[in-house]
């Protein structure tokens, strides 16, 4: 019963170049949270989304950032033209329909060089 | 202000001690969560609270909902509970999902 996965681990990306970063929930949630934690700050809601839906993005700056949770396979958050201020751990949840109770993925560093 | 806030922000205690880390909140939400981060590491629940008491061997959480304040206790603190220690929110402001709305974490260190 494995749960929730996040992969890579550890991204290093240049400046100007694209980062994806992906996220599987545990079996049986069709719920998930993207949130991002940057160096020596807390954590900050980025976007909640359901399969093929996104339900809310206030979290998520303007530009180029982007999330997509489709019918079949990971939720992806892409960032495009990273940014030194993107390096960051990004953080992926996921939980059951109409459940408070959240489990996290161990995260993606996103280093930019 | 921000919606949740958590204290001390750091705290330092020796092996054995009782520890209380406090978190107050501004809004209306549906649950409380306490989380807990390791350096370099991924985030475990420890508990999610929408009332009362839950307790799981030596750390105890409450919740006073009417002072909108919970409380993490910890008692014969070991070096291994060193970590980051995270009061969340969710339902915050009447939202009808589990979007967490967090503290700004609370450095426990224990020493030996």
């Amino acid at each position: 019963n494995a749960g929730v996965m996040q992969n890579p681990r550890h991204l290093v990306r240049r400046r100007g170049q694209e980062a994806r970063l992906r996220c599987s929930p545990m079996k049986g949630h069709s719920h998930v949270y993207w949130y991002r934690q940057l160096p020596e700050e807390g954590l900050k809601f980025m976007v909640y989304l359901q399969k093929e839906n996104i339900i809310d993005e206030s979290g998520m700056p303007k530009e180029r950032f982007s999330a997509e949770f489709p019918k079949e396979g990971p939720s992806i958050l892409r960032i495009q033209q990273v940014v030194r201020g993107d390096s960051a751990a990004y953080f992926c949840a996921s939980s059951r329909q109409g459940a408070d109770e959240q489990y996290f993925g161990p995260g993606t560093r996103l280093t930019v060089t | 202000k921000n919606e949740v806030e958590q204290s001390p922000q750091n705290l330092t205690a020796q092996e054995g001690e009782f520890i209380t880390i406090n978190c107050s909140y501004s809004v209306g939400i549906s649950a409380l969560h306490w989380l807990q981060q390791h350096p370099g590491g991924g985030i475990v629940s420890l508990f999610m609270l929408s009332s009362g008491k839950k307790k799981h061997g030596r750390l105890i959480a409450t919740i006073n909902i009417q002072e909108k304040h919970s409380s993490l206790r910890i008692t014969a603190s070991h070096p291994r509970d060193s970590a980051v220690y995270i009061c969340a929110v969710s339902g915050a402001g009447g939202t009808s999902y589990g979007k967490l709305t967090f503290g700004q974490g609370t450095i426990l260190t224990v020493h030996p």
